[in-house]
């Protein structure tokens, strides 16, 4: 089945410690983006793929990036997480007509 | 970022009653999409409401548009434990992005 695959689904970093997480997707879709959710809240866009065009929102801290080597790929970066990044991150990807997201499950990131 | 309220924020019910939820929205929108998220999982897409449209249907799923009040509805008929979840209106941003509603906590009691 085509499906967006999140890894790891639960992440456990320290304080200050790089941490990447990673999804795939078999669907083939031109954009890919990447959500952050803290609990009970909706999911907050921090940047997206159109192919190869990154698009950053305004508010995302420095402290995140993203790569895209491939169609298939995406990666999320944190280069020194802090405790306010402890959250739930999300990977989506759409085709370019704007039909709907199709997300992966997502990984749990706790900072220690 | 996020365009618009959901209410309830929190919705509890028998199983067998039906819920409703409802969005509000602040800009003019091509087409409005709810989605469902259990707990600790990602979120799945329901179903799209296109701006030309009033009602659609699927399944045990109703949701209706009215662009004049700006404004949605959710409805699940019969509900069931299986149902107990959030869930998210979003309408279309700009350059491919979603802007979402907060989003509404179900919880289906037996």
């Amino acid at each position: 089945d085509a499906m967006v695959i999140q890894n790891p689904r639960y992440q456990v970093t320290q304080f200050g410690k790089p941490v990447t997480l990673s999804c795939s997707q078999t669907l083939n879709h031109n954009v890919m983006y990447w959500y952050q959710q803290k609990s009970s809240q909706a999911p907050k866009l921090l940047f997206h793929y159109y192919d190869k065009d990154f698009n950053n929102e305004a508010d995302t801290p420095d402290n995140f990036q993203s790569r895209r080597p491939n169609t298939s790929f995406c990666f999320l970066d944190i280069r020194s997480p802090g405790l306010g990044d402890a959250a739930m991150y999300l990977c989506a990807t759409s085709t370019q007509d704007r039909q709907p997201q199709h997300f992966g499950d997502g990984t749990r990131l706790s900072i220690l | 970022s996020q365009q618009g309220e959901e209410d309830p924020q929190a919705l509890s019910i028998q199983e067998g009653e039906n819920a409703t939820m409802n969005c509000s929205y602040k800009t003019s929108i091509n087409n409005l999409q709810w989605y469902r998220q259990n707990s600790g999982r990602g979120l799945v897409h329901l179903i799209l409401i296109r701006s030309n449209e009033r009602e659609k249907h699927s399944g045990r799923l109703r949701v209706t548009l009215d662009t004049s009040k700006k404004s949605s509805s959710l409805l699940i008929t019969a509900s069931r434990a299986a149902d107990t979840a959030s869930y998210f209106c979003a309408t279309e941003g700009s350059n491919y992005q979603l802007i979402w509603g907060a989003g509404t906590k179900l919880i289906i009691k037996p």
